[in-house]
């Protein structure tokens, strides 16, 4: 069972390029969140899935888009990158039903020059 | 919206001392609320969940309280270790979405 995986760990990116982040689970679960972590700052929701084809915006969506076009997957794409988007991005899972707890992947540091 | 206020900011204990972190929410109307430890660099791990219903929640030397009518919830942790130095994270869930605070960044001393 490797729970949430991310990739890549690091990247970066010049202003205006574009890229996805890779988010998978392996535990069958059917909520899936990706946050941003700014540095001495909490998690930011951006967007959230409830399952496969459902997805809704968070606190922070603009800038962002994601899909879900199964349960394991939750890529989240950003468009047109920006300075501000440099940040720590960390997606995590639930299963929603039995077990509320969130797991988190190990997170996917992005630097925009 | 949810507010989550963390307080103290940073903590800095000699091991063995009891301690206890604070968090408080704005809107009470909460699912449950997790406890989380994030080591620098890391992603975060879940400590520990406490239900609406629940005052309380324990696990080993871990122990959550929830007043959910007051927006608090305190995590308390018993003969503080080394190893326990992290970032500690609230985070009440309001049905879909899950709201975290900046967090308390302990250090225990040996």
């Amino acid at each position: 069972n490797a729970g949430v995986t991310q990739t890549p760990k690091f990247r970066i990116l010049k202003i205006g390029q574009s890229m996805t982040l890779q988010c998978a689970q392996d535990m069958n679960h059917n909520y899936m969140y990706w946050y941003r972590q700014d540095p001495g700052m909490g998690l930011k929701l951006i967007y959230y899935s409830v399952g496969a084809g459902i997805t809704d915006k968070g606190e922070v969506p603009n800038g962002y888009n994601v899909s879900r076009s199964t349960t394991e997957d939750f890529p989240l794409r950003l468009e047109l990158a920006a300075p501000s988007q440099t940040s720590v991005y960390f997606c995590a899972s639930r299963e929603g039903l039995a077990d509320e707890t969130q797991y988190f992947g190990p997170g996917t540091r992005l630097l925009v020059l | 919206k949810q507010e989550v206020t963390q307080i103290p900011a940073a903590l800095s204990v000699p091991e063995g001392e009891n301690l206890v972190l604070n968090c408080s929410f704005t809107d009470s109307a909460i699912y449950n609320l997790q406890w989380f430890r994030q080591d620098p660099g890391k992603g975060l791990t879940s400590l520990l969940l406490i239900q609406s219903s629940q005052r309380e929640q324990t696990s080993g030397r871990l122990n959550a309280s929830l007043d959910k009518s007051s927006g608090r919830s305190t995590l308390y942790i018993a003969a503080s270790q080394p190893g326990d130095s992290a970032t500690y994270l609230c985070a009440p869930n309001t049905g879909n979405q899950f709201y975290f605070g900046t967090g308390t960044s302990l250090t225990v001393i040996p």
